[in-house]
């Protein structure tokens, strides 16, 4: 098992431009989720998904969208950087609600200017 | 909603001293507990987690954590601390089953940084 991949490791955007973080789990688990990590704030949610086809915001959801059309993917889309956006992103998943162990990825570290 | 305090961002300890990270939460519904451990440059892994039962849950390397429902915490100890623990340590909550309504995933505290020292 590949458990949970992130593609890219490392993003640096323009002011405004958008793009997609990838996440992938092979582990056929029905939860997914979005954290951002900033230093002295600890992971934040951002968007979860608790199945395909079914996605709900977290504590920090604006300027992200989310889709889940497969169990496998959840893909995390910027629609217009900001700086404020600068962090390094985690996808976790895990076979139920959080009570489950969550699988983290390895991160995406993403600067905007 | 549910939130998480963990009291030092930083906690230098002597190689083979005992370590103690402190978890303070509150929540006005019942709540799952977790500590979570990020070595450098990774993603975050499961240390231990409580849902219920003994109030003393433990890893497999030799930590372990109790669940203090008067004082809402949940802090983590160690006897003895080994250079390969150095790592960012979180406290995670999330509320329980049949807890109402409320984004459904883990709060995380901001993190201690555990330093062993040789």
């Amino acid at each position: 098992n590949a458990g949970v991949t992130q593609t890219p490791k490392f993003q640096v955007l323009k002011t405004g431009q958008s793009m997609t973080l990838q996440c992938a789990q092979d582990m056929n688990h029905e939860y997914m989720s979005w954290y951002r990590q900033d230093p002295g704030m600890g992971l934040r949610l951002i968007h979860y998904s608790v199945g395909a086809g079914i996605t709900d915001q977290g504590e920090v959801p604006n300027g992200y969208n989310v889709s889940r059309s497969t169990t496998e993917d959840f893909p995390l889309r910027l629609l217009s950087a900001a700086p404020s956006q600068t962090s390094v992103y985690f996808c976790a998943s895990s076979y139920g609600r959080g009570v489950d162990e969550q699988y983290f990825g390895p991160g995406t570290r993403l600067t905007v200017t | 909603a549910q939130s998480v305090t963990q009291l030092d961002s930083q906690v230098p300890v002597f190689e083979e001293a005992p370590v103690e990270l402190r978890c303070n939460y509150s929540s006005s519904v019942s709540v799952y507990l977790f500590w979570y451990v990020q070595y450098p440059n990774q993603g975050l892994q499961l240390l231990l987690k409580y849902l219920s039962g003994s109030t003393l849950v433990e890893s497999i390397n030799g930590f372990e954590a109790e669940f203090n429902k008067s004082q809402t915490s949940f802090h983590l100890r160690k006897p003895s601390v080994h250079i390969s623990d150095t790592a960012e340590y979180f406290c995670a909550v999330i509320r329980g089953a049949y807890s109402g309504g409320g984004a459904d995933g883990l709060t995380f505290g901001k993190g201690t940084h555990l330093i062993i020292q040789p």
